[in-house]
């Protein structure tokens, strides 16, 4: 079980907004270490979604954003499209671990 | 645009050496804006980060993996690799080589991009 929390699913109709939380603790994410996302579709790798809490890299559609306050971290996904259907990953630093960490993934479902 | 490409075995008997390199295109090794790192997935599972290397050769491990893990780099191929020793089959997984981003202070550094990654397995 990780560090960081994420619900192991979250659903949504297309056009819906979902939300993908990230659950840390004061080592990590309530210490004030940024929080990063990564999305991987099926049989690929992981690809940076949003970067730094809320910043999204080129190319990366505004459909998509981040937020942080206090220990928790969250991923927004507004007007759901069925592309958007893949695992959802958050990654922080821990300073009891001294290294970075994953959250344990959220798998999206577009129905 | 950067690209990394791992290779490497795919079958790795236990107890032997799992050996990986990436080789890193569109951009050299050799800057001082990145550290490189794996990271691996088991089947099904989520993302485990296992070390890195700078340009400079410093290095920094999992703690749960540095008795057994080694990366290294060759600057003149553009290229790092890891060596995972006594393997298990708790060690089967994808490996990805990724580029991570550092950002002052470090502890905000994130990865970006990743190769496509390389599925090895430790089976006898």
């Amino acid at each position: 079980q990780s560090v960081l929390t994420q619900p192991p699913s979250v659903s949504g109709a297309p056009g819906q907004r979902v939300t993908i939380s990230c659950t840390g603790n004061s080592f990590n994410i309530g210490a004030g270490y940024d929080v990063h996302w990564y999305q991987q579709g099926p049989g690929t790798a992981p690809k940076l979604l949003i970067y730094a809490n809320t910043n999204r890299p080129s190319g990366v559609p505004d459909r998509f954003s981040g937020s942080k306050s206090g220990t928790s971290a969250s991923l927004a996904i507004a007007g759901l499209q069925a592309e958007d259907e893949a695992d959802y990953y958050c990654q922080s630093y821990d300073s009891s671990l001294s290294g970075v960490l994953f959250g344990g993934g959220t798998k999206l479902t577009v129905l | 645009q950067v690209q990394l490409q791992e290779s490497g075995p795919g079958l790795v008997k236990p107890s032997q050496t799992l050996s990986l390199t990436c080789t890193v295109s569109g951009g050299s090794i050799s800057s001082s804006d990145y550290y490189w790192s794996w990271i691996r997935q088991p089947p099904g599972k989520g993302l485990e980060w296992i070390a890195y290397i700078f340009y400079s050769g410093s290095t920094y491990y999992n703690a749960s993996l540095k008795s057994r893990a080694t990366i290294s780099l060759d600057t003149s191929k553009n290229q790092f690799s890891l060596k995972l020793n006594s393997v298990t089959a708790a060690d089967t997984a994808v490996y990805y080589c990724v580029r991570e981003v550092i950002v002052v202070p470090a502890v905000h550094n994130w990865f970006d991009p990743w190769g496509q990654g390389t599925l090895v397995t430790v089976s006898s």
